[in-house]
């Protein structure tokens, strides 16, 4: 098993829909949540982090953490054709530790 | 947030030559780097850790003597892939830590495509 789960997609959705994209974790000492945004044949750029359990919101972006069933997800509002892009989930104990990554999720925005 | 360069974006070599890929921090000193490997459809692998100013740490199955690592200072780290074959053909992205509210977070380099033919 791995220890970061994450469906592949592809994921379509029309404009203006909510997505949610979400990812399982089997490690209990995971402490930080992070979510990328990776487009065609860039490096992941840094949407969101969060600390333990909990929600946290920025403009459309919204990022829930439930560690008791070790289950993240990331919703976006309003989706963009621009938010097309693969979405990977990642996490870490804290510190310098190593940072495990999901496989990511391919989304499609349909104008 | 913080910014991560990483030259060049795209290289195309020759089978048995050398390519060094370099990653630098740009706002922030990084005493820690991180490079990793991606293939198509799949998730960031993680290479090798970059510590300033000592030998690399690298992960299970990833040759130390293909891949060279040398963080010589705060803001630069280089991997050089040497003796390149067609199998090295990969997305290579670098990262740095940065100290972001109660954690550290890894802010990425915009990757480099080798392309060994």
């Amino acid at each position: 098993q791995k220890e970061v789960e994450q469906d592949p997609g592809p994921l379509s959705v029309p404009e203006g829909a909510i997505v949610s994209l979400n990812c399982t974790y089997s490690n209990s000492a995971f402490q930080y949540f992070m979510w990328y945004r990776q487009y065609s044949r860039k490096g992941p750029e840094l949407l969101m982090y969060t600390y333990s359990s909990g929600n946290k919101e920025d403009g459309r972006f919204t990022a829930q953490v439930d560690k008791s069933s070790k289950y993240i997800s990331l919703f976006i509002r309003d989706s963009q054709p621009s938010d097309s892009a693969t979405y990977l989930c990642a996490m870490n104990a804290g510190g310098y530790q190593k940072v495990t990554f999901g496989t990511g999720t391919k989304l499609q925005v349909i104008p | 947030g913080a910014v991560v360069s990483q030259h060049p974006s795209r290289v195309i070599c020759k089978s048995g030559t050398s390519v060094k890929i370099e990653c630098r921090s740009l706002d922030f000193q990084a005493t820690t780097m991180f490079w990793y490997r991606q293939f198509p459809k799949q998730s960031l692998m993680l290479m090798a850790t970059s510590n300033e100013g000592s030998k690399a740490t690298y992960e299970q199955g990833v040759e130390k003597d293909k891949f060279l690592i040398n963080h010589a200072s705060l803001t630069l780290s280089t991997l050089t892939v040497t003796s390149a074959h067609p199998e090295d053909s990969s997305f290579y992205i670098c990262s740095a830590r940065a100290a972001l509210g109660d954690g550290t977070e890894a802010f990425f380099g915009q990757g480099t495509r080798l392309t060994v033919v």
